[in-house]
């Protein structure tokens, strides 16, 4: 039973437009949720992140916006550069110390 | 520079031979765990740790074992690996609030023959 969905494998965008990634979620009791970006050959690293009492969070480039009714987050990248082509991996946190919950990942393409 | 460090970053095996691979952070964090990637299944945890001598069973434990005899390493030992554990492994370390983020390592692929 999946708690964290990314349904979309992948995702194609031009560079300077934007991407969107989009993560649902069933537990409603995660307190926290998280992007993480992936590069082949390396280790995920920690994008952004959003508490469950806000509905949006913003850095740089980079905006989370969380629909808590809906449970779904998206992550927004404005303008898209070819670097951004990764693996996005949406994650939540339940409340306490149990571990994160991990999506299946969305591989996006920057097209130049 | 605050890491997580795995060891090797590469290993190819015959399957019913014992292996370990290694990991250590250097960031002091007290939790510390063991993903699995596969294709098309995202990133699967084997096992976590809250602290030294704390261990528990993440998503898909069967088939590997690990040890938190101190704070910087957590070491995943594959007794007896078959090929069905042939995968890209990564080891993770937090602080104990999850808000903060994961920092992983680098990874280690593992090919079990």
């Amino acid at each position: 039973d999946q708690q964290v969905k990314q349904n979309s494998p992948s995702l194609s965008v031009q560079e300077g437009r934007i991407s969107i990634l989009n993560c649902d979620y069933t537990n409603s009791m995660f307190d926290y949720f998280l992007w993480y970006k992936k590069y082949p050959a390396e280790g995920p690293t920690f994008l952004i992140s959003i508490s469950s009492i806000k509905d949006k969070n913003e850095d740089g480039r980079f905006t989370v916006f969380l629909n808590k009714s809906a449970k779904h987050l998206s992550l927004h990248i404005v303008p898209s550069q070819p670097g951004d082509s990764a693996v996005y991996f949406c994650a939540a946190s339940p409340s306490g110390n149990t571990p994160l919950v991990f999506g299946k990942g969305t591989r996006l393409s920057v097209i130049a | 520079e605050a890491q997580v460090t795995q060891n090797p970053r590469y290993l190819i095996t015959v399957t019913g031979k014992k292996l370990t691979v290694t990991c250590s952070q250097n960031m002091n964090h007290e939790y510390m765990s063991w993903y699995r990637q596969d294709p098309g299944l995202g990133l699967r945890q084997i096992y976590y740790s809250m602290n030294v001598e704390v261990t528990d069973k993440g998503d898909v434990p069967e088939g590997y074992k690990v040890s938190r005899k101190e704070k910087r390493n957590f070491p995943l030992i594959l007794e007896s690996p078959s090929p069905n554990q042939t995968s890209l492994y990564f080891c993770a370390s937090s602080l104990t609030r999850q808000e903060n983020g994961y920092t992983f390592g680098s990874g280690t692929r593992l090919t079990v023959v």
